[in-house]
């Protein structure tokens, strides 16, 4: 099936662990995109990626690094400098530049 | 950094109602989206908008990109329980650069 992968749905760590947030998709598409979402909050925008080996910070990039090695690929990782990690984080890919973005079903991160 | 507005913020309509929704931006957009959040779960695209005043329709779901490209609107007509969730729009300023998402509609529909 094609789609987008988000792993595990949910994630425990401990405060001060940084954490890998796992997004892949056979989709063929070129760009990638993070997300995180708040309760009741809208979905803001970590980083991005439109090609492979680049990437862009988008407006909540603090804390948080990301890798593009492969297509297929854009891992998130939470560092311990990120003030306040608990939440639910969004991947999605996008075929084109016409923004038309496909989502995984996300992972719900809990920091303890 | 850029913001959407949306309006409203939460709905509460009874089952059959028609509904409408808005999205508002400070810059001039080249695509619109909306997208369909249900609890737990990632957005679903609903409808994409690429030319000012395009009106465009996705079952009960009619969307029209604005004719200034600083807004977009979304109507669902005859409600069903179904619908509930949130309501997202989402707008592209041009090709190939950054998504962004406004904060949402909730929307509750009383059976």
């Amino acid at each position: 099936d094609g789609g987008i992968t988000q792993s595990p749905k949910y994630l425990f760590r401990k405060e001060g662990q940084n954490v890998t947030l796992s997004c892949e998709q056979n989709l063929n598409h070129d760009a990638m995109y993070w997300y995180r979402q708040d309760p009741g909050q809208g979905l803001r925008l970590i980083y991005y990626s439109q090609i492979v080996n680049d990437f862009q910070k988008g407006d909540i990039a603090e804390g948080y690094s990301v890798s593009r090695e492969k297509k297929e690929s854009f891992p998130l990782t939470v560092t311990s400098a990120q003030k306040n990690p608990t939440a639910f984080y969004l991947c999605a890919s996008i075929p084109d530049g016409r923004g038309t973005a496909f989502f995984g079903q996300g992972t719900r991160l809990t920091v303890v | 950094g850029q913001q959407l507005n949306q309006s409203p913020q939460s709905m509460f309509i009874q089952e059959g109602e028609d509904v409408s929704m808005n999205c508002t931006s400070s810059s001039i957009f080249n695509t619109w989206l909306w997208y369909k959040q249900d609890p737990g779960e990632g957005p679903v695209l609903l409808i994409a908008l690429y030319k000012a005043g395009e009106l465009t329709s996705n079952g009960r779901l009619t969307a029209q990109f604005g004719i200034t490209r600083k807004d977009s609107f979304l109507n669902i007509s005859a409600s069903i329980p179904s619908d509930v969730g949130i309501y997202f729009c989402a707008g592209q300023r041009t090709s190939y650069d950054k998504v962004i998402f406004g904060p949402g509609t909730s929307l509750s529909v009383i059976p």
